[in-house]
């Protein structure tokens, strides 16, 4: 059925070292949602992309959404400790939603 | 706003055991949803209120999961019998609307050992 890749599964970063991670799906998205997860904590809406090729900023976070709308990524500039958690995507087709596995980032001091 | 509120945070009961979990949506929230996450696993998705109406239950596992949504404001998840498998975190959201664009909210999540 529909799958949702989530890559890497864990990153391992210093701290000031960018951090990206990636959400393809083998089929085209309606539209895409970002969350994070910190240890020990729920999930927590980040930001939502919907047009092809959009891209969308919040401080040292850019989030794109795909020209075909089947990829999506999250890039984290400058790492910080705060950063530390999973990020989740939720990927949304005609049909149904489905959530990405997590990229769990951990950052070195 | 309050937001979502869960209900126990911690369980640990025996395999066999009945388990009940709560769930407190944001207030107007009709939208309701049930999910589980075991360690190292995506977010599984088990069913979907509107109101007290079940959406979409494709998610629940077997019929040993009962969600119930009386009154369309409250929502308790059983488990009955708890088997080994079951453990992980349950987490609740809410949303204002239904429609795949709308953002949900988490609650903090129950964790649910069965032993």
């Amino acid at each position: 059925g529909q799958q949702v890749m989530q890559i890497p599964q864990y990153q391992h970063v210093q701290e000031g070292e960018d951090f990206t991670t990636y959400c393809n799906s083998s089929t085209t998205l309606s539209n895409i949602q970002w969350y994070k997860q910190r240890p020990g904590g729920h999930p927590v809406f980040l930001i939502q992309l919907v047009k092809s090729g959009e891209v969308k900023k919040q401080k040292r976070l850019t989030f794109q959404f795909g020209e075909a709308k089947k990829n999506s990524s999250l890039h984290i500039t400058a790492t910080q400790t705060t950063d530390v958690g999973t990020y989740f995507c939720r990927a949304g087709n005609n049909r149904k939603l489905i959530w990405g596995l997590g990229t769990s980032l951990a950052v070195n001091p | 706003e309050a937001g979502v509120t869960q209900f126990p945070s911690h369980s640990v009961i025996e395999k066999g055991q009945t388990v009940t979990l709560r769930c407190d949506p944001i207030s107007g929230h009709d939208n309701l949803y049930w999910y589980r996450r075991v360690m190292g696993k995506e977010i599984k998705f088990l069913l979907h209120f509107v109101k007290e109406s079940k959406q979409d239950e494709s998610g629940m596992p077997n019929n040993r999961f009962l969600a119930e949504r009386t009154g369309g404001t409250y929502s308790t998840l059983k488990v009955q019998p708890a088997e080994l498998e079951d453990s992980g975190v349950y987490f609740c959201a809410s949303s204002q609307g239904g429609g795949r664009t709308q953002p949900q909210h988490f609650g903090d999540g129950t964790r649910l050992s069965i032993l």
